[in-house]
């Protein structure tokens, strides 16, 4: 079966800019996860959405938002982009539970100049 | 607040050698923890929990609640298992549902 797809893979932005990313987990898979990944802070939670409602967010600040459809796709949204938000963006899906094996996307990798 | 702590970037090693990744974490509840790899050029991907049980490519790892620790091992290192490897904590803090928090990741470079 095909594994998460993530759309765009590359993006470069200018700050205050937003940008759109999407994500398309496994056929089946009704639990979307969104995490951050740069050099120094590692691997970040952002939130996690189930049958299109956020169950669980991370530490960040509000410009980051998210949404899921009912095909179990989901687009995160980062608005007035800063330096910092540089990064690459996983998502992975899930059956749903906390102990189910997640599968990651490849990324989209984001650069804000 | 719940953390994962890998104490070592960079674990080098010879082939054949033995290998232990070391993974401590903070978490007061009953943890769910897993190991995640990612090779080069490669998406991450699950390597092992701890509720499995199982051997997977010859590695093992062992829950120690009294010590907080679920370290990673394999006896004989292979060129192959040259990759990033990360240590994760699930579990109830999240409601149950899925948040993963990582380690900071230990890179395993394995030598002809």
């Amino acid at each position: 079966k095909a594994g998460v797809t993530q759309t765009p893979r590359y993006l470069i932005k200018t700050r205050g800019q937003q940008v759109t990313l999407s994500c398309s987990p496994i056929s089946g898979h009704r639990s979307v996860s969104w995490y951050q990944q740069t050099p120094g802070q590692g691997l970040q939670f952002l939130f996690e959405y189930f049958s299109e409602t956020q169950r669980n967010k991370g530490n960040f600040p509000g410009r980051f938002s998210g949404r899921q459809f009912s095909n179990s796709r989901s687009e995160m949204n980062v608005s007035t982009l800063e330096l910092g938000d540089s990064a690459l963006y996983l998502c992975a899906s899930s059956l749903g539970g906390a102990s189910h094996e997640q599968y990651f996307g490849p990324g989209t990798r984001l650069t804000v100049t | 607040a719940q953390r994962v702590t890998q104490p070592e970037k960079l674990l080098s090693v010879f082939k054949g050698a033995p290998v232990e990744l070391k993974c401590n974490y903070s978490y007061s509840g009953s943890p769910e923890l897993f190991w995640y790899v990612q090779y080069s050029r490669q998406r991450l991907q699950l390597l092992l929990r701890h509720i499995s049980r199982e051997s997977i490519k010859g590695f093992t790892a062992d829950l120690n609640k009294g010590e907080t620790s679920f370290h990673l091992k394999k006896p004989f290192a292979q060129e192959e298992d040259s990759a990033m490897y990360y240590c994760a904590l699930s579990g109830m803090f999240s409601g149950g549902y899925n948040k993963l928090i990582f380690g900071a990741g230990t890179r395993l470079a394995v030598h002809p």
